[in-house]
């Protein structure tokens, strides 16, 4: 099946750094979604982002499809960005999404 | 309109006890899907289904039973709970051609 590899595992930051998170994915896609999971175990979905690039205020993303990669970065973090953002693929058909195993993101004040 | 709505958030049972995880939206989605999240892991799909009367095994079926007898309602059945079962639970629908899952709050199970 198709393989989703993030990195970094964890990022420890101060607050008001810049990240970027990284998404690598083995196959083509026609749904890509970044995820936040926050301290209370909710997901919350950020984008949906099979190509191109998206923005929702510090937020960005952006998925190269032919290079089967996306990039999630987060501008002037804050301590409520803490937490694990997923990566979730999802194949051509299959109508089911496959997760990465996440990135474990802490900002300190 | 409340999304998906999963029920209940929390849950112990013993080993051997079965129940039913409940999982319905309001949204008519087509597709609803039930995943199951491990400390430290991603998320792994354990059934879904692609409208009322179909269903299909994802990565980890076993020890699960689902079925799918109208579009709003998508439950897990547990017939006989095991310590390895112990995770928490999130169900998630989405539409054809639409822009992505939507993902309920999660029940954490724990069995023991």
């Amino acid at each position: 099946g198709i393989q989703v590899e993030q990195s970094p595992p964890d990022l420890i930051l101060q607050e008001g750094a810049n990240s970027t998170l990284r998404c690598n994915f083995s196959d083509s896609v026609n749904n890509l979604q970044w995820f936040h999971q926050n301290p209370w175990g909710q997901l919350i979905n950020l984008f949906y982002i099979p190509s191109g690039t998206k923005q929702n205020g510090r937020l960005s993303a952006t998925t190269v499809a032919t290079e089967r990669y996306s990039l999630l970065y987060i501008s002037s973090s804050q301590t409520t960005d803490s937490g694990v953002y997923f990566c979730a693929v999802e194949r051509r058909g299959a109508q089911k999404l496959v997760f990465g195993q996440g990135t474990r993101l802490t900002i300190n004040p | 309109n409340a999304g998906v709505t999963q029920t209940p958030k929390f849950q112990v049972l013993k080993t051997g006890q079965s129940m039913t995880l409940q999982c319905a939206q309001d949204m008519n989605h087509e597709y609803m899907s039930w995943y199951r999240q491990d400390p430290g892991m991603g998320l792994r799909l354990i059934h879904y289904s692609v409208g009322a009367g179909i269903t299909d095994q994802g990565e980890v079926p076993n020890g699960y039973n689902v079925s799918r007898s109208t579009t709003e309602d998508f439950p897990l059945r547990l017939l006989s709970a095991a310590p390895s079962q112990t995770s928490v639970y999130f169900c998630a629908s989405t539409a054809r051609g639409s822009y992505g899952y939507t993902f309920g709050s999660g029940t954490r199970l724990t069995v023991v």
